[in-house]
Order: structure tokens, then C-alpha cells, then sequence
């Protein structure tokens, strides 16, 4: 669990598409995968999170899904909107530690 | 989230002086996190305390410490400020009570060390 690695770098978008922002992890146990956004010059939030013992979760616009085979998880954001630029981070988490957060996305929406 | 408060927001200090970042919280949670958000590196975790008497060293703990004052209070010194400390510098917060581990962040400190 302590390596969370997150792809894209960046990824820019037309207002209306969608984007999907990949992450993995390394350690079996991670059993909590949020998600959270960071606004420029604001602090990080969270904007949707899943457990290990569900594989898809959705909320409106946005959905995150879990495979633990393959141990990757992915956020999908939907009719994307220019709202939604902003800088993604994923995040594992397996109890015994502290969130490790991936090196984030910075997402572009064109409008 | 004016629930965790960070002290200063802003500070320029020189090399080789000694800072202090400070966070409170007014949430009532039992966990506290220092992490650390340079362009391009996301956020790293410096500490994190899961109560009170409890301290634990994330990945990029050197040259940093931590107390913990208090279950509200969690501080982060740097005992000899040099630039490449030069960051954003943001506590968190979470309850161990809670189904997940949401963390809370404070709005963020800004530090550069000249």
C-alpha cells in the first residue's frame, strides 16, 4: 500500500465529453478508494469514495469504479462541464496507515 | 472546512531558521495528518498521529516533527528551514469512528524559505 500510481498527468477535454482518470495500487489490503478534487488555490476535497466490497459506485455526474483482480480503480466524470477543471487525486487506504494519494491529474475542460 | 485551521497561512522565513505550522481542529476528531503539496508531486504525507500519544513518520518525515499537543492541536516544525522545503503545506483530519478514513484538509499554509 504504499505506492498509488495515477494516469494521466494531464488530460484536457470538450465541454460535454467525458474523462476517466486511472489509478492502481499495489497492496491487497487497501479496502478504501476516495476521491478528491482541488480547485486552484483551494484545498483538496472529496467528491466520491468506494469500498473494497462494491465494484462501481455513481453519484450523477461522476462514478468510480473498483477492480481488486487487477487492483485499479478509475473515476468517470460524465457531460463534462468547465466546473470540473480542477486537479484529481485518488487515494488507497488499508487501515494501518495513513491515505496514500496518487500524483494527480489536472484536468482541463474546454468550453 | 473552518473546522481545521491552519496558522500562517503565509510565511516567508530564511534558511536556517527554525518554523512553526500549526493546526487546530474543532471537529472532534481523533487523527491528524501533515502533508506536503509541491507542482507535480501531489500531496505527501510528512506525519500523521492516529491519537494523542500515538506519532508515526510518513514518507518524507526528514527534517521534519510533529507534536501533538492535544487531540485538536498537531503541529509540524521545521528546525532548520532550507529552500527546497519551499511548499504547501496542508493538516488533515479524520475519525477512526467513521465507516471510511475521510480526511479533512485545512485551507493550507504556504511556506518559502529564501
Amino acid at each position: 500500500g504504499e505506492n498509488v500510481e495515477q494516469h494521466p498527468s494531464t488530460l484536457s477535454v470538450q465541454e460535454g465529453d467525458s474523462a476517466v482518470i486511472k489509478c492502481t495500487y499495489s497492496d491487497s489490503a487497501s479496502n478504501y478508494f476516495p476521491w478528491y478534487k482541488q480547485e486552484l488555490g483551494k484545498r483538496p476535497q472529496l467528491i466520491i469514495d468506494i469500498r473494497s466490497n462494491v465494484g462501481e459506485k455513481k453519484d450523477q455526474r461522476i462514478a468510480v469504479t473498483l477492480n481488486k483482480t487487477a487492483k485499479h480503480f478509475s473515476l468517470h466524470i460524465t457531460e463534462t462541464q468547465p466546473e470540473d477543471s480542477a486537479v484529481y487525486f485518488c487515494a488507497d487506504y488499508t487501515g494501518r496507515r495513513a491515505l496514500t494519494f496518487g500524483s494527480g491529474t489536472r484536468l482541463q475542460v474546454q468550453p | 472546512d473552518a473546522d481545521v485551521t491552519q496558522t500562517p497561512r503565509n510565511r516567508i522565513t530564511k534558511t536556517g531558521k527554525r518554523i512553526m505550522l500549526e493546526c487546530s481542529q474543532t471537529k472532534g476528531h481523533d487523527r491528524m495528518y501533515w502533508y506536503r503539496q509541491d507542482p507535480g508531486l501531489g500531496l505527501r504525507l510528512i506525519y500523521y498521529s492516529f491519537d494523542v500519544k500515538d506519532i508515526n513518520k510518513g514518507e518524507i518525515s526528514d527534517g521534519y516533527s510533529v507534536s501533538r499537543q492535544a487531540q485538536a492541536k498537531f503541529s509540524l516544525s521545521l528546525e532548520s528551514a532550507i529552500p527546497n522545503q519551499t511548499a504547501l503545506y496542508f493538516c488533515a483530519t479524520s475519525d477512526s469512528r467513521s465507516s471510511g478514513n475521510t480526511i479533512y484538509f485545512g485551507e493550507g499554509s504556504w511556506l518559502t524559505v529564501v
